[in-house]
């Protein structure tokens, strides 16, 4: 079975552009989590989805959005990219959303902001 | 923000010996869970633990848990080179929220 992929696998924009990235989580699985990490930090939580709503979002400004579609697929977006955005975005998926789902990760998408 | 922190930042061994990450937290938990990331890809899950639950294995991999203290630790034992790594501790708080990771440890093991 494959696991959570990932799309692009590396990034370059310029400063004010905008990106989407996408996840396909592992088949049968229903949620999906969206992390940033910063080189040398641990991953920051932005969102997550279950059943195609919002069930979760952490500090990161409006420029950052999500949205799960009907195949429990998931877009990231982050319009008017600022140089501090340059992070490894990484795609999770769990089969339910709740206490002591584990997740299962995708290899995330390289996004280097010049 | 970030709930666990670990210590060592780093930490470095010769293969074959015992290498010991620890991970502090600072709210009620549900579970306590491990993952090691490899070159800065992707996080694989290692182990679960349960806030009632004390120890768990899981091959060569022990972990603790102290609810009083709020604290865990990772004991890899009898380590090989392919266990470079970093290693994260990840939270899972009370109230349903989502988890929650540390810094992470970078562990060096040198053939």
């Amino acid at each position: 079975d494959a696991g959570v992929t990932q799309s692009p696998t590396h990034l370059i924009k310029t400063r004010g552009q905008h990106v989407t990235l996408r996840c396909s989580p592992i088949s049968g699985h229903k949620s999906v989590s969206w992390y940033q990490q910063v080189l040398g930090q641990g991953p920051q939580f932005i969102f997550q989805y279950y059943e195609k709503e919002e069930r979760g979002r952490g500090n990161f400004p409006d420029r950052f959005s999500a949205r799960q579609f009907p195949n429990y697929s998931s877009e990231l977006n982050v319009n008017a990219l600022l140089l501090g955005d340059s992070a490894l975005y990484l795609c999770a998926s769990s089969f339910l959303q709740g206490a002591n789902e584990k997740l299962f990760f995708g290899s995330g998408t390289q996004l280097s902001v010049l | 923000s970030q709930q666990g922190e670990e210590d060592p930042q780093a930490l470095s061994i010769q293969e074959g010996e015992n290498a010991t990450m620890n991970c502090s937290y600072k709210t009620s938990i549900n579970n306590l869970q491990w993952y090691r990331q490899n070159s800065g890809r992707g996080l694989v899950h290692l182990i679960l633990i349960r806030s009632n639950e004390r120890e768990k294995h899981s091959g060569r991999l022990r972990v603790t848990l102290d609810t009083s203290k709020k604290s865990s630790s990772l004991l890899i034992t009898a380590s090989r080179a392919a266990d470079t790594a970093s290693y994260f501790c990840a939270t899972d708080r009370v109230g349903n929220t989502p988890l929650v990771f540390g810094k992470g440890t970078r562990l060096s093991v040198i053939a």
